[in-house]
């Protein structure tokens, strides 16, 4: 089916842990963006990617880690988790500036 | 840079209440205007946006007018139902050299009783 596709669905890691979050689209949308959200925070930009090969940190992107080798993928890795990572991560995609975002479903990951 | 300020919910309504939930903004440029909505455990999905001044957006029921005169774009429904209980953020995108870029706001939460 089109649309954007995030997994796993929940997960649960300990600490130390290198995590990775998956992101797909179908729509070959050249931007995409992954996010957090956190209660008292709102949503937190963590790094995008204007198109393959080219990515840029957000807002919150230390101990996050990204690549987008090809357009429709865009993986987000922890490359320690801590528990302070413990979140909700959406990931979205977009093809114009004044087009919006189409959000996945989002990762609801938990870190002991 | 650009901010996005919206009041801070929680929102409580009847079933079929007015609804208004306000929603100003900072930029220093033309930008476009969006409203997200958030359902319980889903990603916030796009409501309605406009793309240029005095444009008006609407989707479900629910409308919003660019107003750059006062900065704003708020969000009304005229007959709120249960099922329109969730999180709605207000955002901008403007295009910069880094890209699009949406800002959001906190989000407000609306709360319909039956």
């Amino acid at each position: 089916d089109a649309g954007i596709t995030q997994s796993p669905r929940y997960k649960i890691t300990e600490t130390g842990r290198q995590v990775t979050l998956m992101c797909h689209q179908t729509w070959s949308h050249s931007y995409m963006f992954w996010y957090r959200q956190d209660l008292g925070h709102g949503l937190r930009l963590i790094y995008y990617s204007a198109a393959a090969d080219i990515t840029d940190k957000g807002e919150v992107p230390d101990g996050y880690v990204v690549s987008r080798s090809k357009t429709e993928n865009f993986p987000l890795t922890l490359e320690s988790a801590t528990r302070s990572q413990t979140s909700v991560y959406f990931c979205a995609s977009s093809e114009s500036f004044d087009g919006g975002y189409t959000f996945g479903s989002g990762t609801r990951l938990t870190v002991v | 840079g650009n901010s996005v300020t919206q009041m801070e919910g929680p929102v409580t309504l009847s079933e079929e209440a007015f609804l208004t939930i306000n929603c100003t903004y900072t930029a220093t440029g033309y930008p476009s205007l969006f409203w997200y909505v958030q359902y319980p455990g889903e990603g916030l999905q796009l409501l309605l946006k406009a793309t240029k001044a005095d444009d008006k957006g609407s989707n479900k029921g629910f409308e919003a007018t660019y107003r750059k005169e006062t900065t704003s774009f708020h969000l009304e429904k005229g007959s709120v139902q249960v099922s329109d209980s969730a999180v709605y953020f207000c955002a901008l995108s403007e295009f910069s050299g880094a890209g699009n870029m949406l800002t959001f706001g906190g989000g407000t939460r609306l709360m319909v009783k039956p």
